[in-house]
């Protein structure tokens, strides 16, 4: 029940073009949804989250759509770039406090790769 | 903001010897620190969660003898690698969770090799 599928595992988008890269929850008790981008060798960096009172956020060319009925939320990357190839990572944790200090669930990665 | 450091970027150790790798939340306090471990091409395996002032808590399957993990101040937590053996060679990434969100911020990572 603490899994997170992610998928498709690899994508390849041409300049320009849209990436979405889906996510899948069963725990009913996540209510904070964070995607990270990591470069090779790299951390992964905060890129956006969203909580499940909204079904859509958006910053800059990234834009989370989150379908709460569903249990499902979307990385949309618009107007892709080379310099977005990279991996995603979706995530998922409960905000409340269970001693767990929050810990994420991690989905598998999928990896970006934007094409000239 | 946000920024979470890690100290050393990469290290090489003899196979038997201890390795100590740190980890600092720069512009903000953090009352809990995460340690995870991740191998190529993989996502990432939590291996404990730390809080400030009280022991680590570990994941199932993870030797909390081995790696042993300290939670000193609001701003540090170290991870130290006893008795390493090339099986522990991996990258070894920390976050930090500012005490006033949610958010995790994560560090650029460890790249431990055995030798």
């Amino acid at each position: 029940q603490q899994q997170v599928k992610q998928s498709p595992q690899s994508l390849i988008v041409q300049k320009g073009g849209i990436s979405i890269i889906n996510c899948a929850y069963e725990n009913t008790a996540f209510d904070y949804f964070p995607w990270y981008q990591q470069f090779p060798g790299k951390g992964p960096a905060l890129l956006i989250a969203i909580r499940p009172d909204v079904s859509e956020k958006k910053e800059g060319r990234f834009t989370i759509s989150f379908n709460k009925s569903a249990k499902q939320f979307s990385l949309h990357i618009m107007d892709s770039q080379p310099g977005d190839s990279a991996t995603y990572f979706c995530a998922a944790t409960s905000r409340g406090f269970t001693g767990g200090g929050n810990k994420l669930t991690f989905g598998t990665g999928t990896q970006l790769k934007v094409e000239l | 903001g946000a920024v979470v450091s890690q100290h050393p970027s990469w290290v090489i150790c003899k196979s038997g010897t201890s390795v100590k790798i740190e980890c600092r939340s720069l512009d903000f306090q953090a009352t809990t620190m995460f340690w995870y471990r991740q191998f190529p091409k993989q996502s990432l395996m939590l291996m404990a969660t730390s809080n400030e002032g009280s022991k680590a808590t570990y994941e199932q399957g993870v030797e909390k003898d081995k790696f042993l993990i300290n939670h000193a101040s609001l701003t540090l937590s170290t991870l130290t690698v006893t008795s390493a053996h090339p099986e522990d060679s991996s990258f070894y990434i920390c976050s930090a969770r500012d005490r006033s969100a949610y958010e995790q911020y994560f560090g650029p990572g460890t790249r431990l090799t055995v030798t």
